[in-house]
């Protein structure tokens, strides 16, 4: 089936600093899925971050991004400097169409950042 | 335009009982999608619903959990019996546009003692 692997947390980091959460995937349903970044603070529900569904295409969001890279199956997510308020868990997902006509979503373990000030 | 809603957002059950979660998907959207969260297993889908009619139902969970979608407002999960493996966090969510991404609830945690 299909699986996704992101970085095992905590990552810890300092505000101002950069940041990447790895993320591969394996797609034995279909050539092409959709890609997810998701969000939860503290406190809050599951959110959608970015998604980019087209291969080699990049998704931005509140200053990360992400590059759907079909030759490494990898969804990398970036911030070229982070704040506090990004602590978080953030959750890889991949999407694929279901033969029930729905988008399945398969979600990575999550990670969690936790930025210091 | 109100998000997914779900109640209660805390519930302590004890081993046996039943308990029924509620969720109220986006406005207007008849597709719901329910999920349960642990550290261990992360998201699994525990049932689907298209138009309200049940299209997936989690398989491994259909024992002791039921679903169900009595209008496009409202849904519910029914555990019965509860027992302490169930202890999680209980997400239901909507489609989104183009049915790519899904929006979620604040989520049910669940503690059977």
């Amino acid at each position: 089936g299909d699986s996704v692997t992101q970085t095992e947390g905590p990552v810890t980091v300092s505000e101002s600093e950069s940041l990447i959460i790895n993320c591969t995937y394996s797609a034995t349903s279909i050539a092409y899925p959709n890609l997810f970044w998701y969000v939860r603070y503290p406190g809050e529900g599951l959110q959608l971050l970015l998604k980019v569904i087209t291969a080699g295409q990049k998704g931005s969001s509140r200053g990360f991004e992400a590059t759907y890279n079909k030759e490494t199956t990898s969804f990398h997510l970036q911030k070229a400097s982070v704040q506090e308020s990004d602590s978080a868990v953030y959750y890889c997902a991949l999407g694929a169409a279901h033969d029930s006509g729905y988008n399945k979503l398969t979600f990575g373990k999550g990670t969690v950042l936790l930025v210091s000030p | 335009d109100a998000g997914v809603t779900q109640t209660p957002r805390h519930e302590v059950a004890e081993k046996g009982q039943t308990i029924i979660l509620k969720c109220e998907p986006v406005s207007g959207h008849n597709d719901l999608f329910w999920y349960r969260q642990t550290k261990i297993q992360g998201l699994e889908l525990l049932s689907y619903f298209r138009s309200k009619s049940l299209m997936e139902d989690g398989g491994a969970f259909k024992d002791r959990f039921k679903a169900e979608m009595l209008n496009s407002s409202f849904s519910t999960l029914k555990i019965q019996p509860t027992e302490p493996k169930d202890s999680a966090v209980y997400l239901c969510a909507s489609p989104g546009t183009g049915y790519a991404e899904q929006f979620f609830g604040p989520g049910t945690r669940l503690t059977v003692l």
